[in-house]
């Protein structure tokens, strides 16, 4: 147990459907990441949320959209996805965004037909 | 830009072996360096981090990592191989505090065999 738990843990869409990733932390952190890992790349920094304020946004497509309600939530709401997304999506949390650590979930392995 | 090189995107060991993982670093200032682990179906744990104290660094898991700054590397190295370092290890650097300012590299699969 990590501390942060991602649902679902596997994700079946097609293009046309929409979705939504949820990230809960019970750490009591103040800093929130979505990341995207694909095979044989590095790991992409998507989304950082900072006492529930996008801090920063890596150029990511506006196809998906993230949403922080709470310190403690935080969702990736996904439309017409295109096949090259399928992907593992990371969430990741932190005391703060001037950590140097942060604390992963085990991810949603998303697939996209 | 910082960046990171890990060479080989696989390592395969005997269980009991020297494990030795590489990872190269470019950085215009004194970095942060960080080695995490993803074990199968779970995200990444942090193994051990640089940030400009000793320059031998004790992670958990017997793991350690040393900082060179005339080779500009940070590899990873554990003495005994067990078959629960099966994993995933990416190494990752940063030049300023702050999570979201790490450059993870591309990991390196560690497998032993028994």
């Amino acid at each position: 147990e990590t501390g942060v738990t991602q649902t679902p843990r596997h994700l079946v869409m097609g293009m046309t459907n929409k979705k939504s990733l949820k990230c809960e932390q019970h750490l009591g952190h103040n800093a929130m990441y979505w990341y995207k890992q694909s095979a044989k790349k590095p790991l992409e920094l998507m989304f950082v949320y900072s006492l529930e304020e996008r801090v920063e946004n890596n150029s990511v497509p506006s196809r998906f959209s993230p949403e922080c309600p709470n310190s403690s939530h935080l969702f990736l709401h996904l439309h017409t996805l295109q096949p090259e997304d399928s992907a593992l999506y990371l969430c990741a949390s932190s005391q703060d965004f001037q950590d140097t650590e942060a604390f992963f979930g085990q991810g949603t392995r998303l697939t996209v037909v | 830009a910082q960046s990171v090189t890990q060479l080989g995107s696989h390592v395969s060991v005997s269980e009991g072996a020297l494990v030795l993982l590489r990872c190269n670093y470019s950085s215009s200032v004194p970095p942060y360096l960080f080695w995490y682990v993803q074990y199968p179906n779970q995200g990444l744990q942090l193994l051990l981090k640089y940030t400009s104290a000793a320059t031998l660094v004790k992670g958990i898991n017997g793991f350690e990592a040393e900082f060179k700054k005339s080779e500009t590397s940070f590899h990873l190295t554990k003495p005994s191989a067990h078959m629960s370092d099966a994993a995933e290890y990416f190494c990752a650097v940063s030049e300023n505090t702050g999570f979201q300012k790490l450059v993870f590299g591309t990991g390196t699969r560690l497998l032993v065999s028994p």
